[in-house]
């Protein structure tokens, strides 16, 4: 049984432009929840994707956004890349809507300029 | 919006010493979640508490959540250098729109010295 797997681990970007991250769920989980981690935070939801759809978000700006593929795995794509979205972001899935409990990915670590 | 606050931010013991960490949510929760990130890492389940006065054990931790279903707690027993990380409690809102968002505390940090 594979866990969560996020791509890239590390990533530099420009304030401004663009970034997609990836995640490819458990198997045998149909739910992937994105949140985001600042340093010395805990995790904030971000929003979380079911049956391909959005299932709820936080409180983000429309420039973060969502995909998520019949495969089950994902993208959170960011637009207009502002210095204070540096952080490590999380991808979590779960079979439902996480009531038991959330496997999370190691994560992607990025840093705008 | 629902609050989670998490007490102590920082707590070092001696290794053999017991560690509590406290969780407590600003509304009702429908179940509580705790996980564990050690350094560099990244936040890994431990337990879910569901019930009203719930108490669940897991070798030398013991979690429980309050009558109220707003509060909660991680007791370790005679921790040891492998418990060294941060702690966090995440609670989930009352059923309802929004129930699957988890909400963090900031965590307690724990270190443990040999």
């Amino acid at each position: 049984e594979t866990g969560v797997t996020q791509s890239p681990t590390h990533l530099i970007k420009t304030r401004g432009q663009q970034v997609t991250l990836r995640c490819s769920s458990q198997s045998g989980h149909n739910t992937v929840s994105w949140y985001q981690q600042a340093l010395g935070q805990g995790p904030q939801f971000i929003f979380q994707y079911y049956r391909e759809e959005e299932n709820g978000r936080g409180n983000f700006p429309p420039r973060f956004s969502g995909l998520q593929f019949p495969n089950y795995s994902s993208e959170l794509n960011v637009n207009a890349l502002e210095l204070d979205d540096s952080a490590l972001y999380l991808c979590a899935s779960s079979l439902g809507t996480g009531t038991y409990g959330y496997t999370f990915g190691s994560g992607t670590r990025l840093t705008v300029v | 919006g629902q609050q989670v606050m998490q007490i102590p931010q920082y707590q070092h013991v001696q290794e053999g010493e017991d560690f509590t960490t406290y969780c407590n949510s600003s509304t009702t929760l429908s179940n509580i979640q705790w996980y564990k990130q050690r350094p560099g890492g990244h936040p890994v389940f431990l337990i879910q508490l569901v019930k009203s006065g719930e108490v669940k054990k897991q070798k030398r931790l013991t979690f429980q959540f309050g009558e109220a279903k707003k509060n909660s707690s991680l007791h370790i027993t005679a921790t040891q250098t492998t418990d060294v990380g941060t702690y966090f409690c995440a609670g989930a809102p009352s059923a309802g729109a929004g129930s699957y968002q988890l909400t963090f505390g900031k965590g307690t940090k724990l270190s443990v010295i040999p």
